[in-house]
């Protein structure tokens, strides 16, 4: 069975930093580009950022280029967001989700950035 | 960036209804659309990729059309368990955007 679990969320004041982990389990990490969304409170769905299967592109949406860094690591089957100079509007459910097609979603972990 | 568009917002239907939600690209992105569930509380599923092709465990009561800009997702007999939040996604190229959503109630 396909399962992608998130974790690393929780508070932290805003110019903060947090790291956000995603493990896998019933399928090769390596085989897929792999994706961060993220959905604040009561909105709709933001694509944040994806990396390609061997970590050689990443790809982000502008209001966190520079701020966000995806990685991964292969060996161990997970996925990870460092999260720097945090704002209030970056409150959100962190989701990883699997491929371009988004096909497998983990259960998200809570962010929340206020002081 | 490729703004994704949804009609209508929200609806109210009952059980047995046809519903059908309509998707819009700013530009062309040939067939790299997803639709994607998404009930109170819970994390997004995604139902079809590729504009038409269901996910892998998918009811074959949901289908999607169209290709280039325009898109539908229509569910052919509403069930108490099909009461969701419903959005598109475009794959075609970076940044990757969903649209606003469309949320189905019970009448």
């Amino acid at each position: 069975e396909v399962q992608l679990v998130e974790s690393g969320g929780g508070l932290v004041q805003p110019g903060g930093s947090l790291r956000l982990s995603c493990a896998v389990s019933g399928f090769s990490l390596s085989g897929f580009w792999t994706n961060w969304v993220r959905q604040a409170p009561g909105k709709g769905l933001e694509w944040v950022a994806n990396i390609k299967q061997d970590g050689s592109e990443t790809n982000y949406v502008d209001s966190v280029r520079g701020r966000f860094t995806i990685s991964r690591d292969n060996a161990k089957n997970s996925l990870y967001l460092q999260m720097s100079s945090l704002r209030a509007e970056d409150t959100a459910v962190y989701y990883c989700a699997r491929d371009w097609d988004l096909d497998s979603w983990g259960q998200g972990t809570l962010v929340t950035v206020s002081s | 960036d490729i703004q994704m568009t949804q009609s209508p917002s929200s609806l109210s239907a009952s059980v047995g209804d046809r519903v059908t939600i309509t998707c819009r690209a700013s530009q062309g992105i040939s067939n790299h659309l997803t639709w994607i569930q998404q009930k109170p509380g819970k994390a997004p599923k995604s139902l079809i990729y590729a504009a038409s092709s269901l996910q892998s465990g998918v009811p074959s009561k949901f289908s999607g059309s169209g290709s280039g800009t325009d898109f539908t997702l229509t569910i052919s007999s509403l069930q108490p368990e099909d009461f969701a939040t419903y959005y598109c996604q475009q794959y075609n190229s970076f940044p990757f955007t969903f649209g606003p959503g469309t949320k189905v109630d019970i009448k």
